[in-house]
C-alpha cells in the first residue's frame, strides 16, 4: 500500500538554527513529491514541489529539499529558522502511474521555533 | 480573488442536525477534494470527484453526502451530525490531466464544532 511516513511529530528548534524535517514514502516508482505548510487556523500552502529533473528543490521562505530515490525520502530544511517559521509541515506524495488523482499526506511535523 | 473558497468558516450545530458546507474553487482544475482534518492534524481524505465524478470514496459513513454540480463546485451535506464530526474540513482541488497544475490547492477551512 502506498504511504508517507514523517518520523518527527514535533521539531523544537532555536531561532536562526537550521531545520531538518523528514519524509519517506513507500514506493520507488515515479512519484511527484510536495511539502505544505498550515499556520494556525489557516490552509495548507505549498512550499515546493518535485516533479522532475534536478533533485534539489528550492521553495518559499528559504525552504528547500532534497529527492533521494535511492531511500525514497524527501527531506525539507531551512539553514536558519525564524520565529515566523512556526507551524505544521506536511509532506504530500501523489503517484502518476498507481493514482494520479489522489495525494498521499503524512501525519505532519510541528515545527516549534523558540526565542 | 480566492482561488478555492469555501464557506462557511465556522459552523456550531447540535447533534443530530443536518449541515452543509460549500466549495468553488476559480482555477478551472478538474479534480476536487473533501479532506478531513482531526484534532490531532492528520489529514485523511473523504471524497474526489473529476469532472463531475466521484472518483475516490474513502470508508466514510454514509451520513456525509458530496454533490458536484459542477467542475467548479463541491459540496458536503452531513446529515445527523455526531460529536464525532468534529474537525476541520478542507476542499482542495488540482488538475489531473495534462500533466502540469499537478499539486493541491486548498480553502481555508470549516471549522465544524458539534455540540
Amino acid at each position: 500500500a502506498q504511504s508517507v511516513t514523517q518520523l518527527d511529530s514535533q521539531v523544537p528548534v532555536f531561532e536562526e538554527a537550521p531545520v531538518e524535517l523528514r519524509c519517506n514514502y513507500s514506493s520507488s516508482v515515479s512519484v511527484y513529491l510536495f511539502w505544505y505548510v498550515q499556520y494556525p487556523n489557516q490552509g495548507l500552502q505549498l512550499l515546493l514541489k518535485y516533479l522532475s529533473g534536478s533533485t534539489l528543490v528550492k521553495g518559499i521562505n528559504g525552504f528547500e529539499a532534497e529527492f533521494n530515490k535511492s531511500q525514497t525520502s524527501f527531506h525539507l530544511r531551512k539553514p536558519s529558522v525564524h520565529i515566523s517559521d512556526t507551524a505544521e509541515y506536511f509532506c504530500a506524495v501523489r503517484f502518476p502511474l498507481y493514482n494520479f488523482n489522489k495525494f498521499y499526506f503524512g501525519s505532519g511535523t510541528k515545527l516549534n521555533v523558540k526565542p | 480573488d480566492t482561488a478555492v473558497s469555501q464557506t462557511p468558516k465556522y459552523l456550531v450545530t447540535q447533534m443530530g442536525n443536518d449541515k452543509s458546507i460549500k466549495c468553488e474553487q476559480n482555477l478551472g482544475h478538474d479534480t476536487m477534494y473533501w479532506y478531513k482534518q482531526d484534532s490531532k492534524k492528520f489529514l485523511k481524505i473523504m471524497f474526489s470527484y473529476n469532472n463531475k465524478e466521484l472518483i475516490i470514496n474513502e470508508t466514510v459513513p454514509n451520513r456525509f453526502s458530496p454533490k458536484s454540480p459542477d467542475k467548479a463546485h463541491l459540496n458536503l451535506h452531513i446529515n445527523s451530525l455526531e460529536l464525532g464530526d468534529s474537525a476541520v474540513y478542507f476542499c482542495a482541488s488540482s488538475q489531473a490531466s495534462g500533466g502540469w497544475n499537478t499539486e493541491a490547492f486548498f480553502g481555508q477551512g470549516t471549522r465544524l464544532t458539534v455540540v
